[in-house]
């Protein structure tokens, strides 16, 4: 198995333009969840889903659109990019359900928006 | 909205010292995750901890619950170069087992 993969690994991108960060895993996992990290802050949850056709919010979600058209994708999209965006990004699957939930990280998207 | 306070920010140890973080919350948890991010790698899930006063040990690494299940620790004994690292502890926000929320984590250097 893969596991998590991300593509790109490196983004340099203008203020204005858009992209989609793309995500996805082979673990028939239900749960997908995007972050980003940001020196000194931790780990900020963007948006999340617990599977194909169901998306929410989370603690910073402005800026930033998700859909999931099937449980392997999980693309992030930046709609107009600002230098508030450079930061890295993470996304991560769990099997769903229960109260164990170990997630598994992707190596990460650096995007620096100019 | 609710946090997770991790202290301390950074540590810097000598080689076989031994080394603590500490994760508090204002409110009780129903469970904390423990994930180690190497430099430059992603974060890597440890360890869970979902009863009071639980207490869990992975060789030299030993995690704990508190009994009021408002903080935690992770306690590595005679820490190695291969310790460095950025540790995180995570717990459900408010929103629950879907929202994970992050503590700032703490950076560990070790000096050979």
């Amino acid at each position: 198995n893969a596991g998590v993969t991300q593509t790109p690994k490196f983004q340099v991108l203008k203020t204005g333009q858009s992209m989609t960060l793309q995500c996805a895993q082979d673990m028939n996992h239900e749960y997908m969840s995007w972050y980003r990290q940001d020196p000194g802050m931790g780990l900020r949850l963007i948006h999340y889903s617990v599977g194909a056709g169901i998306t929410d919010q989370g603690e910073v979600p402005n800026g930033y659109n998700v859909s999931r058209s099937t449980t392997e994708d999980f693309p992030l999209r930046l709609l107009s990019a600002a230098p508030s965006q450079t930061s890295v990004y993470f996304c991560a699957s769990r099997p769903d359900g229960g109260l164990y939930n170990e997630q598994f990280f992707g190596p990460g998207t650096r995007l620096t928006v100019l | 909205g609710q946090q997770v306070m991790q202290i301390p920010q950074y540590q810097h140890v000598q080689e076989g010292e031994d080394f603590t973080t500490y994760c508090n919350s204002s409110t009780t948890l129903s469970n904390i995750q423990w994930y180690k991010q190497r430099p430059g790698g992603h974060p890597v899930f440890l360890i869970q901890l979902v009863k009071s006063g639980e207490v869990k040990k992975q060789k030299r690494l030993t995690f704990q619950f508190g009994e009021a299940k408002k903080n935690s620790s992770l306690h590595i004994t005679a820490t190695q170069t291969t310790d460095v690292g950025t540790y995180f502890c995570a717990a459900p926000g408010s929103g629950g087992y879907n929202k994970l929320i992050f503590g700032a984590g703490t950076r560990l250097a070790v000096h050979p």
